[in-house]
């Protein structure tokens, strides 16, 4: 029990145009759903933070209007990165608790290059 | 604010032989959650071992135990007979029990198991 799944595992679009990311939790009901961004030999950093059905918590540093996070349903919530460029190349990683849940669980990350 | 520290940023083990990571963090809280995972090279992040901190048991997951010393704010992890297998990025994480749940990660531990 507890999968989360992301998709695509990985994606490269040209740089100005923009990707949707996708995190889905398959067999609970995800309250709370974060996003994390890890460069290589990194550790995680959070990016943001969203509950269903309220706008996300962004960390300091992020642009909101860069990483666009969706959390509209207890299963999906969605990363967008608008107007991406070569620096926007990383490996994305979600995460999913339900409430009352005391850990995280990780999707298998989505590596993005940006040419 | 809360701060997680690894201090070990590689360590090699032979195989069937035992290794200790060292974690060490700062809060100001009385109450919280500790975690070891494990990203293997598929990035998929695993958890390994979790501690509550009000449970003065030191928590076992078959040959991962952990060392937890409250008042010295240190959560080592050993792994006994180690497996090619345990090869893997090791992160320690620390969330608070209430607020917005998020994991303060440390920076990491690459563990090489040598045959």
């Amino acid at each position: 029990g507890a999968v989360v799944s992301q998709h695509p595992s990985w994606v490269i679009c040209k740089s100005g145009t923009s990707v949707k990311i996708e995190c889905r939790s398959l067999d609970f009901q995800a309250t709370t759903m974060f996003w994390y961004r890890q460069f290589p030999k990194q550790s995680l950093m959070l990016m943001a933070t969203s509950n269903e059905g309220s706008k996300a918590t962004y960390e300091q540093g992020v642009e909101k209007d860069k990483f666009l996070i969706n959390h509209a349903s207890l299963t999906l919530s969605t990363l967008t990165v608008t107007s991406a460029h070569p620096e926007d190349s990383s490996f994305y990683i979600c995460s999913a608790r339900w409430l009352a849940g005391e850990e995280q669980y990780f999707g298998p990350g989505t590596r993005l290059t940006v040419t | 604010a809360q701060t997680v520290t690894q201090s070990q940023p590689e360590m090699s083990v032979q195989e069937a032989e035992t290794v200790t990571l060292s974690c060490t963090y700062d809060t100001s809280e009385s109450d919280y959650y500790l975690f070891w995972y494990k990203q293997p090279p598929s990035r998929q992040m695993i958890l390994v071992i979790r501690q509550e901190a009000y449970k003065q048991q030191n928590a076992t997951e078959n040959r991962f135990s952990v060392n937890f010393q409250k008042a010295a704010k240190s959560f080592s992890l050993k792994i006994s007979d180690s497996q090619l297998g345990d090869a893997a990025m090791y992160f320690c994480a620390y969330r608070r029990t209430s607020g917005t749940y998020k994991y303060i990660f440390g920076t990491g531990t690459r563990l090489k198991v040598l045959a």
